[in-house]
């Protein structure tokens, strides 16, 4: 069973184009972290989002955490190539045992 | 500040085999966990650490053994090596998420890519 549901799994979209990856669970998180993997190197921390219906915004690219705090979304404005790479969602799982699990994310490739 | 060193790179091992991948950190940070990424799975969660002493299995430990002996290693043991094995393995640490300001936000090295054949 995967905690953290990621979709879309694959995306392709051209440079210029607005997208959005979500991640959802049935489990309340106390926050989620969003991370990017880039072929051949370990995943590396965007962002945190730590209150329920809060937006943070890093540059062109817009999380947002849901008001129940089980779910987020990752909006890229006029994305970029740069911004292609791996997507992934993870926060510290439900019972407060210090694991911090991921879901399988989200494979991003920006066409120029 | 070296971050989180990870070594070997890359490694093959035939079925059977016994190796250490090893993890240094040097940021001080309590917490310590070994995952696994395989194509398309995302990472999974092997073992992790509280503090130096302290291990505790995650998601997928069966294979695997770790030791905590001080803040800064957490090498991992992979015994009797299988085809399933075949991975890529990231070591990565965080402040305790306990700490105020922090969320548990993980820092990984760049990763040992293990071949069983």
């Amino acid at each position: 069973t995967q905690l953290l549901e990621q979709s879309p799994q694959f995306l392709s979209i051209q440079e210029g184009e607005n997208l959005t990856v979500y991640c959802n669970s049935s489990s309340v998180f106390s926050s989620l972290q969003w991370y990017r993997q880039e072929p051949g190197e370990g995943p590396v921390l965007l962002v945190t989002v730590v209150t329920g219906g809060e937006v943070k915004k890093l540059k062109r690219l817009t999380f947002q955490f849901g008001d129940a705090r089980k779910d987020s979304s990752l909006h890229i404005t006029a994305a970029q190539p740069g911004d292609t790479g791996l997507y992934l969602c993870a926060g510290e799982a439900p019972g407060r045992d210090d694991k911090i699990i991921f879901g399988k994310g989200t494979r991003l490739h920006i066409l120029p | 500040n070296a971050g989180v060193t990870q070594t070997p790179k890359f490694r093959i091992l035939k079925i059977g085999q016994s190796m250490t991948l090893q993890c240094a950190q040097d940021m001080n940070h309590n917490y310590m966990y070994w995952y696994r990424q395989d194509p398309g799975m995302g990472l999974k969660l092997i073992y992790y650490s509280v503090g130096a002493g302290i291990t505790d299995k995650g998601e997928v430990p069966n294979g695997y053994n770790v030791s905590r002996s001080t803040t800064e290693d957490f090498p991992l043991r992979l015994e009797l090596a299988a085809p399933s094995q075949t991975s890529v393995y990231f070591c990565a640490s965080s402040v305790s998420p306990i700490v105020r300001g922090y969320h548990g936000e993980l820092f990984f090295g760049e990763g040992s890519r293990l071949t069983v054949l």
